[in-house]
């Protein structure tokens, strides 16, 4: 596998209901990011993580909860979601955070909830 | 605050037609970084380029082009003989640095739809 990937690719899932979005990336990268894009709204930034530390959490509800086991991991995991959380979930990877690298995405998780 | 317009929310042209897509920004910083980025219809951003502020020249890279003029605050971005395949949607972002963490503001994004 090469770049950045992103499982599962289409979720539909229920209101009550506990999902996680995982990322991987094969860049060697020690940053990564968790993006939300809704339709007509520009993109926006979740959480950023490098080297495994948080260290940005753009006021994301506590119903996302991101986890950084290690480098090349990330995880989002969703409970008790609303509908207005239905988006395109987005990974990115970069070489760290803090020095403005260009970013590499995955091609994203279509989230729905019901 | 920072901020990322793309006034062009939709643009369509015939293959081999050239193509700008306009960006501009608003930053307080004097150092900073502006990309592109392009979403095909599969849903993965491809980053384009990376430009730094302190370099104003422009850019070729085969059918792309890009005009960086800090006096105006725009980054655009031109596709020159278009093809189908370019066919996306095109994101300008502005990158807001500090110590441990980096924030890509993006733009709203302009569709590009190139007929043959």
């Amino acid at each position: 596998e090469t770049g950045v990937t992103q499982t599962p690719r289409h979720l539909v899932m229920g209101m009550t209901n506990k999902k996680s979005l995982k990322c991987e990336q094969h860049l060697g990268h020690n940053a990564m990011y968790w993006y939300k894009q809704s339709a007509k709204k520009p993109l926006e930034l979740m959480f950023v993580y490098n080297f495994k530390e948080q260290t940005e959490n753009n006021s994301v509800p506590s119903r996302f909860s991101p986890e950084c086991p290690n480098s090349s991991h990330l995880f989002l995991h969703l409970h008790t979601l609303q509908p207005e959380d239905s988006a395109l979930y987005l990974c990115a990877s970069s070489p760290w955070a803090g020095g403005s690298y260009a970013q590499y995405f995955g091609p994203g998780t279509r989230l729905t909830v019901t | 605050a920072q901020k990322v317009t793309q006034a062009q929310t939709e643009i369509s042209v015939v293959e081999k037609e050239d193509v700008t897509l306009d960006c501009v920004y608003e930053t307080r910083d004097t150092t900073y970084y502006l990309f592109w980025y392009k979403q095909p219809p599969s849903g993965e951003l491809v980053f384009l380029i990376r430009r730094n502020s302190f370099d104003e020249q422009n850019e070729i890279s085969g059918r792309y082009s890009w005009n960086f003029q800090k006096s105006t605050s725009s980054f655009n971005f031109t596709i020159t003989a278009s093809q189908v395949v370019d066919s996306a949607v095109y994101f300008c972002a502005l990158s807001e640095a500090t110590y441990n963490t980096d924030k890509l503001i993006f733009g709203t994004g302009t569709r590009l739809q190139v007929f043959p």
